[in-house]
């Protein structure tokens, strides 16, 4: 199996930055997807690393290191609409997502 | 483009009918749909991979037989929860991908709540 290890919570304040970390153990590498999922609803797709490095998508920046099994999710420029649970996912056998647990990010005022 | 979508977004049922919920791609075609099952505060667990034309194939631990998926077309894949009971209660999620694509889609969820 895999094991996809992420925080649970992580608090920030509206304008600041957060990192939300993400480590993996597979027994192949397809590449990293991270989601976003507000309550209530689907998770929608965020970004997909295959290659190390950063990708930048406005706010929302994604980086991967294949040689270290990690992953981060970088939101800058907080808002409040981005208070939802952030979801790390591997691709396993057939395509198949196994996804961590979950970052629920919460953004004050 | 990559809009997915699920019918009915929320149904409340009697223990013991069956529900059928419908995830559809509307924009390319999905030859690959997955089913996912989700709990209060709990993340996505897979149930079941869905090829076009051929048999779903389940997770450990899904019972095939209550749980019974269809994937007659590139555009449509059904999950009928068979005999439903209050422990079945809960989002289902299904999502596709397309013969080119890495990335899988997701459709809203459907809430069944079981009486």
């Amino acid at each position: 199996g895999q094991n996809i290890d992420q925080p649970t919570e992580m608090t920030a304040t509206e304008g600041a930055i957060v990192q939300i970390n993400c480590t993996y153990q597979t027994s192949g590498f397809n590449g990293l997807f991270w989601y976003q999922q507000h309550a209530g609803e689907a998770p929608t797709f965020l970004s997909y690393n295959v290659l190390d490095g950063l990708e930048e998508k406005g706010r929302f920046s994604s980086f991967l290191s294949r040689s270290k099994g990690y992953s981060y999710l970088l939101l800058k420029e907080l808002q409040m609409k981005d208070s939802a649970s952030y979801l790390c996912a591997v691709p396993i056998n057939d395509y198949k997502l196994s996804f961590g647990a979950g970052t629920t990010v919460t953004v004050r005022a | 483009g990559a809009v997915v979508s699920q019918h009915p977004s929320r149904v409340i049922c009697k223990s013991g009918t069956s529900v059928k919920i419908e995830c559809r791609s509307l924009d390319f075609q999905a030859t690959t749909m997955f089913w996912y099952r989700q709990f209060p505060k709990q993340s996505l667990m897979l149930m079941a991979t869905s090829n076009e034309g051929s048999k779903a194939t389940y997770e450990q631990g899904v019972e095939k037989d209550k749980f019974l998926i269809n994937h007659a077309s590139l555009t449509l894949s059904t999950l009928t929860v068979t005999s439903a009971h209050p422990e079945d209660s809960s989002f289902y999620i299904c999502s596709a991908k397309g013969p080119l694509q890495e990335t899988q889609y997701f459709g809203p969820g459907t809430r069944l709540l079981v009486l």
